[in-house]
């Protein structure tokens, strides 16, 4: 039974430019939802996907968006990079958008220099 | 404001010994708290829970809720060196933002051998 999984693991990037990471969520799940985690810190909730459409969202601007396929899988897309941005990003999956108990990947390592 | 603070933010065992971790919360509308586990960078699921005074075990960890006075805690009796990792501690609140988990810092367990 595969978990949840996400690419690449880690990736550095320059201010300005724009990231996409990506995540498929485990078998039988069809809502994922994206966090940030910055050194030191718990995560932080980023948004949700349900039924491909963006259900909740935290407190994020706007270069923060993102995609939910048929499939289930989801990207996450950061443009206009700032040095902030540097930080694990977690996907986390869930049967239903009402479940709260929430399986998460690996994460994926952004370094923005 | 919303907010989930873990106490203490780390501490340093020997095996065998028992340890408990705090968790107190400031949210309106609370539905449910969930522990985690995050020993390098996927959290795993622990514990859910939502009513008060009933105890949650698996093994040697236990929790329990205390919606009164809002806080939970984390119980592991003879801890192991497999126990060290992050223990996370995140609130849920009402109906509909179930993929939001508040996530308090963290308690940073490392057990000595």
């Amino acid at each position: 039974d595969a978990g949840v999984t996400q690419s690449p693991t880690h990736l550095i990037k320059t201010r300005g430019q724009q990231v996409t990471l990506r995540c498929s969520p485990k078998s039988g799940h069809d809502t994922v939802s994206w966090y940030q985690q910055a050194l030191g810190q718990g995560p932080q909730f980023i948004f949700q996907y349900y039924e491909e459409e963006e259900r909740q969202r935290g407190n994020f601007p706007d270069r923060f968006s993102g995609h939910q396929f048929p499939n289930y899988s989801s990207e996450l897309n950061v443009n206009a990079l700032l040095l902030g941005d540097s930080a694990l990003y977690l996907c986390a999956s869930s049967w239903g958008a009402d479940n709260e108990k929430l399986f998460f990947g690996s994460g994926t390592q952004l370094s923005v220099l | 404001e919303d907010k989930v603070v873990q106490s203490p933010l780390s501490l340093v065992v020997h095996e065998g010994d028992t340890v408990t971790l705090n968790c107190s919360y400031e949210v309106t509308n609370f539905r449910s708290l969930l522990w985690y586990k995050q020993e390098k960078k996927a959290p795993t699921f622990l514990f859910m829970l939502t009513s008060s005074g009933i105890e949650k075990k698996s093994g040697r960890l236990s929790s329990i809720l205390d919606k009164k006075e809002l806080f939970s805690i984390l119980n592991i009796t003879a801890t192991q060196t497999g126990d060290s990792a992050v223990y996370l501690c995140a609130v849920v609140k009402s109906r509909g933002s179930q993929g939001n988990l508040i996530f308090g810092k963290g308690t940073k367990l490392s057990v000595k051998p």
